[in-house]
């Protein structure tokens, strides 16, 4: 079946623009994870949504970075007024359920900020 | 929240063994201990999870002592695809606590001809 699928796959942009990264879920999946992972590091977290229940928005590292998920399923994660430090891989992943462990990634968006 | 240790990176050869030791000290009662895998451009890749002894599927062993603080996930008789990042996760999902999954830097495993 289909996985996760992110989009763009690759976005440059100018300092000071705002960015969308798009999310599609695998279906039926009810949690859904933002992480970002700058070169040579680990991942991030950054929110993660379960359901209808209020996104967990504990890893956002500014108020310049907001997530949403609509209808339980398309999440979108903007980036207002981008900096070079904002230059990551955004990866996207989902699960079953909060309760389980195995979370499928997709591909990443590879955000470059010039 | 349990913290992980574990080696930076590690070398090996193909159709050998190889044991990635990953360190939890402060592993609490409910944590469960997973692992990822990551290839070059792409995302993690659930390998394998486990509460305690062992645990074993079609791609790997992970092996738990009584004392659950520390884990080692053994790949049998790698090849060179298997050359990849290798994360440990500590946490607890179950409780519906504020489990955060962190992945840390991992190690970079580097399997050679």
């Amino acid at each position: 079946g289909a996985g996760v699928s992110q989009s763009p796959s690759n976005k440059v942009t100018e300092k000071g623009k705002d960015v969308e990264l798009r999310c599609d879920p695998i279906s039926g999946h009810t949690a859904l994870y933002w992480y970002r992972q700058s070169l040579g590091q680990g991942l991030e977290f950054l929110i993660y949504f379960q359901g209808n229940s209020a996104p967990d928005k504990s890893g956002l590292p500014s108020d310049r970075f907001s997530a949403e998920r609509t209808g339980g399923s398309v999440s979108t994660l903007t980036i207002q007024r981008t900096q070079q430090e904002d230059s990551a891989v955004y990866l996207c992943a989902s699960s079953l359920a909060r309760t389980d462990y195995e979370q499928y990634f997709g591909p990443g968006t590879r955000l470059t900020v010039t | 929240l349990a913290k992980t240790t574990q080696p930076i990176s590690m070398d090996s050869y193909e159709g050998q063994e190889v044991n990635i030791t990953c360190s939890h000290n402060n592993i609490a009662t409910n944590d469960y201990i997973t692992w990822y895998q990551q290839f070059p451009s792409q995302g993690p890749r659930f390998i394998i999870q486990g509460y305690k002894t062992k645990v074993t599927n079609e791609v790997a062993s992970l092996f738990i002592p009584a004392d659950r603080k520390s884990s080692t996930l053994s790949l049998p008789r790698v090849s060179l695809s298997d050359t990849a990042v290798y994360y440990c996760l500590v946490g607890d999902n179950w409780t519906g606590g504020s489990y955060i999954p962190t992945f840390g830097r991992g190690t970079s495993l580097i399997v050679h001809p």
